[in-house]
C-alpha cells in the first residue's frame, strides 16, 4: 500500500517564527489533505490540495503531485498553532484515507 | 455548523461491558469511516463503508463491529472492551473530494 512520511516528527519554535512541514508519499494520489489536530483531539481541515498552491491567512500549502510531496508553510507562528499536523492521502478508486505519522509542533511564547 | 457529529464526546465503560459509539453526518456523503487513535499515534483505520458496502481492515479485531442503518448514521460497537481499547475514536465522511472528521469520542475503560 501507499506510504506517507512526514518530516520533521517534532518541531519547537519561538512565537513569530516561520515553519515548513513536509509530506512525502510513495505513489500517485488523487487527493491530499492537511489537518491540524487540536488539543481536544479533533482533526481540523486545513487544506484539500491534490496539486498546486493554496493560501489561507498565515498558512499556505503546495503539492507537487508529479514529485510526490506536499509542503505546509506556517508564517508568524502563534502559540495557538501548537499541536499535531497530519497529512493524509487517498485515491478516488480506493476509499481508504492513509495518514502520515504527523509533525508535532510546539510554539513557545 | 457541525457536519459530522459524534456522540458522546467522552465515554467511560467497564472492562468487558459492550459499548456503542455513534456518528451522524449532514453532508449526504457516500463514504463513512471509523478510526482509532491512541496517544501520540496517527489515526488507524478500523473499517469504512461505501454506501452499504462494508470494508473491514485485516487487522481490525473481531471485538469491533459496525453498523450503518442509513446514509446519515454509523455506529461502532465494541463487544467486550479491554484496557487496550482505550483511545480516541474518530468518525469521518467523504464525498468526491475532501474528508471531514467529527470531534471524536474519547473512550476510557475501567
Amino acid at each position: 500500500g501507499i506510504q506517507v512520511e512526514q518530516s520533521p516528527p517534532d518541531l519547537i519554535l519561538q512565537e513569530g517564527a516561520n515553519s515548513t512541514l513536509r509530506c512525502n508519499f510513495s505513489d500517485s494520489v488523487n487527493n491530499l489533505q492537511w489537518f491540524h489536530q487540536n488539543p481536544w483531539g479533533q482533526l481540523i481541515n486545513l487544506f484539500y490540495i491534490p496539486s498546486g498552491t493554496k493560501q489561507n491567512g498565515r498558512l499556505s500549502a503546495t503539492t507537487v503531485a508529479t514529485e510526490r510531496y506536499s509542503l505546509l508553510y506556517i508564517s508568524s507562528s502563534q502559540t495557538t498553532d501548537s499541536g499535531v499536523y497530519f497529512c493524509a492521502v487517498f485515491y478516488i478508486g480506493d476509499d481508504k484515507i492513509i495518514f502520515g505519522k504527523g509533525t508535532r509542533l510546539h510554539i513557545l511564547p | 455548523d457541525a457536519m459530522v457529529i459524534q456522540n458522546p464526546r467522552y465515554q467511560v465503560t467497564q472492562f468487558g461491558k459492550p459499548v456503542t459509539l455513534s456518528c451522524s453526518q449532514t453532508l449526504n456523503h457516500n463514504v463513512m469511516y471509523w478510526y482509532q487513535q491512541k496517544s501520540s499515534q496517527a489515526p488507524k483505520l478500523l473499517f469504512h463503508y461505501y454506501d452499504k458496502d462494508f470494508n473491514n481492515e485485516a487487522d481490525t479485531p473481531d471485538n469491533f463491529q459496525s453498523r450503518r442503518p442509513n446514509t446519515s448514521f454509523c455506529f461502532l460497537d465494541i463487544r467486550s472492551p479491554g484496557l487496550g481499547d482505550a483511545a480516541m475514536y474518530l468518525c469521518a465522511t467523504r464525498g468526491y473530494t475532501e474528508a471531514f472528521f467529527g470531534q471524536g469520542t474519547r473512550l476510557t475503560v475501567v
